[in-house]
């Protein structure tokens, strides 16, 4: 069973320093999503591709935050001149664009702490 | 921004009882779905709701919908350990299937 990865599980940086994390969803879903979940709180929306199109960016997502999905299979997120505030859980979700209700498929998250 | 919010943000039962989660949301949706998260893991979906749908039902889980009061119910009888977990509604207000998450239950099961 090929679920959604993200690698890395883990990542700890210092403040200033830029982290890319890779999603790689269900292969036949050409819906992919990004979330950031602090603690204590639920996940919130970041961005969302359709095949290699981001159709959708939230005020989240500040400059400093890109997503690419340049063939419409795996995404990166990468954050640059990261600040403590950036401090999360990134999850990365997928989902067919037709043929299902709208459920979506997580992977189990990359844990960015900020020194 | 968090479109709902659950209610208690936390409930601890025993084995066996019953657990009940609500959330309330503010906007209209195409459907509203629950979630379940273990500690520091990913989000696993577990059932859904159209708007159109008043109550659904899924082994021990029985959700309920209220659009007039923009509200839902999640319902888990008969409760293990094995149900410890935060628990998040989430709703689908079109535009691309995007989610938005409501604050969560945490429930713990204890033996």
């Amino acid at each position: 069973d090929t679920g959604v990865s993200q690698d890395p599980r883990h990542k700890i940086t210092k403040r200033g320093q830029n982290v890319t994390f890779r999603c790689d969803p269900i292969s036949e879903h050409n819906r992919l999503y990004w979330y950031r979940q602090t603690l204590g709180q639920g996940p919130e929306f970041l961005t969302y591709f359709q095949n290699e199109a981001q159709l959708e960016k939230s005020r989240l997502l500040s400059d400093r935050f890109s997503a690419e999905r340049p063939k419409g299979s795996f995404s990166t997120l990468e954050i640059q001149r990261t600040e403590q505030g950036d401090s999360a859980m990134y999850l990365c979700a997928s989902r067919p664009s037709s043929g299902s209700a709208g459920e979506l498929f997580f992977g189990e998250g990359s844990r960015l702490t900020v020194l | 921004s968090q479109q709902g919010e659950e209610d208690p943000q936390a409930l601890s039962i025993q084995e066996g009882e019953n657990a009940t989660m609500n959330c309330s949301y503010k906007t209209s949706i195409n459907n509203l779905q629950w979630y379940r998260q273990n500690s520091g893991r990913g989000l696993v979906h577990l059932i859904l709701i159209r708007s159109n749908e008043r109550e659904k039902h899924s082994g021990r889980l029985r959700v309920t919908l209220d659009t007039s009061k923009k509200s839902s119910s999640l319902l888990i009888t008969a409760s293990r350990a094995a149900d410890t977990a935060s628990y998040f509604c989430a709703t689908d207000t079109g535009g691309g299937n995007k989610l938005t998450f409501g604050t969560g239950t945490q429930l713990k099961v204890e033996l």
